[in-house]
């Protein structure tokens, strides 16, 4: 199947700083979705993004959706506790079987 | 409540035994996924179902199965073929371009 290449793999930040996470793929993409995974529970839709150079927020996520169609970002702003998880990026692929695919995950973990 | 409900949370499992995971919704929706997710990995698509009555294989299909008999379920079996069963499973319902997921299933081969 195809792959999406997210990084980092792990963060480790202070409370109150931000954070930046990204994902790449070589191949084209209509949507990006970011999804938030917490510990023993289901991924949880945070952005979705439908539209080249789009740029949405969602609180204090914001995401874009890049120009070339092969990459976004997720940036969180003044980090809480709350916000330790997984972070998934998705996308169908164009043409695709109908199917996501989805990134490695971005573990983060906010220290008080 | 609408929503996607998976059973049970836990499930322990002989080797050599099939074990099936539940997932209902009430979302109307006519598309569902399983996937399957191992520590430090992402998600992997091992079936989804775009209709009842029809199913198709995702990238790691081998060593389980499905059935769609009724829109707000969609039941994967895992089959004793499997030879790395210990994961967890995520059923999901929506479509290609926003897929929701339901808690999950923990599934160990003790």
């Amino acid at each position: 199947g195809q792959q999406l290449n997210q990084s980092p793999q792990s963060m480790f930040i202070q409370e109150g700083e931000d954070v930046s996470m990204n994902c790449t793929s070589s191949s084209i993409f209509n949507t990006w979705l970011w999804y938030k995974q917490e510990p023993g529970e289901g991924p949880v839709l945070l952005i979705a993004l439908y539209k080249a150079g789009e740029l949405t927020s969602n609180g204090r996520l914001t995401a874009q959706f890049g120009i070339t169609r092969k990459d976004s970002f997720l940036n969180i702003s003044a980090s809480i506790p709350s916000d330790v998880g997984i972070y998934f990026c998705a996308g169908p692929f164009s043409g695709s079987a109908r199917q996501l695919t989805f990134g490695s995950g971005t573990q983060l973990t906010v220290l008080p | 409540d609408g929503g996607i409900t998976q059973s049970p949370k836990y499930l322990f499992r002989k080797e050599g035994q099939n074990v099936t995971l539940s997932c209902e919704q009430n979302l109307n929706h006519d598309a569902m996924y399983w996937y399957r997710q191992d520590p430090g990995q992402g998600l992997r698509l091992i079936y989804y179902s775009q209709i009842v009555n029809d199913f198709q294989k995702g990238d790691i299909a081998e060593g389980y199965s499905v059935s769609r008999e009724k829109k707000e379920s969609f039941p994967l079996t895992v089959t004793s073929a499997q030879k790395n069963p210990t994961a967890f499973y995520l059923c999901a319902t929506g479509s290609y371009t926003e897929a929701f997921f339901g808690q999950g299933t923990r599934l160990t081969v003790v």
